[in-house]
């Protein structure tokens, strides 16, 4: 069972490029979700989509795009990278939102330098 | 006051100590509480929900006082495996930007010794 899968498990990007780290789930839900993790603190939403065609801003959104062209895929791209952006990227997927649990997906560690 | 607060840690313990974690969350009308592990370096995974009544599974019981907006984790009998950071997670109901979406708190780090 693949469940969430994130590509890549690891890049150093430097100051000022861009990048785009995918993310797919096999496992038909509607919700995904992009979370930032930093060392020391919890989980920033980013972005999320409750369905595909349909995006939304999360807590933390600036210097970060989505889209969902496909319920499978939800890919979170990063324009003119920043060392602000150096943590951890973890996307995640649910049926529901509220009462269900969410799967992650093996996460992104990113430097930018 | 933050969304979600819980306990600073890190929690030290010997194998087979009781440990409780705490947290405590801010909006009212959050209607979601979850208790998620996360392995040093590892994605996030669901330990449990959190139910009104109070739950159990095997060594782990969670309860939740909606009045005091509190929820706990115990955890009975502590083994080397439950070495792990535990993270309150509660439905953002009505947060602008979270919409919905689950709330996390920072964790709480346990460490079980021999």
């Amino acid at each position: 069972n693949a469940g969430v899968t994130q590509t890549p498990k690891f890049r150093i990007l430097k100051i000022g490029q861009s990048m785009t780290l995918q993310c797919t789930q096999d496992m038909n839900h509607n919700y995904m979700y992009w979370y930032r993790q930093d060392p020391g603190m919890g989980l920033k939403l980013i972005y999320y989509s409750v369905g595909a065609g349909i995006t939304d801003k999360g807590e933390v959104p600036n210097g970060y795009n989505v889209s969902r062209s496909t319920t499978e895929d939800f890919p979170l791209r990063l324009e003119l990278a920043a060392p602000s952006q150096t943590s951890v990227y973890f996307c995640a997927s649910s049926y529901q939102t509220r009462t269900t649990e969410a799967f992650f997906g093996q996460g992104t560690r990113l430097t930018v330098v | 006051r933050k969304e979600v607060e819980q306990d600073p840690g890190p929690f030290n313990v010997p194998e087979g100590a009781t440990v409780a974690f705490n947290c405590t969350y801010s909006n009212s009308a959050s209607q979601s509480f979850f208790w998620y592990r996360q392995d040093c370096r590892k994605e996030p995974k669901l330990l449990m929900s959190v139910y009104s009544s109070g739950n159990e599974d095997g060594r782990f019981t969670a309860q939740l006082n909606r009045a005091s907006q509190y929820i706990s984790l115990l955890i009975r009998d502590s083994k080397l495996s439950d070495s792990a950071t535990y993270l309150c997670v509660v439905n953002g109901e009505n947060y602008g930007g979270s919409q919905g979406n689950l709330i996390f708190g920072k964790g709480t780090k346990l460490s079980v010794k021999p």
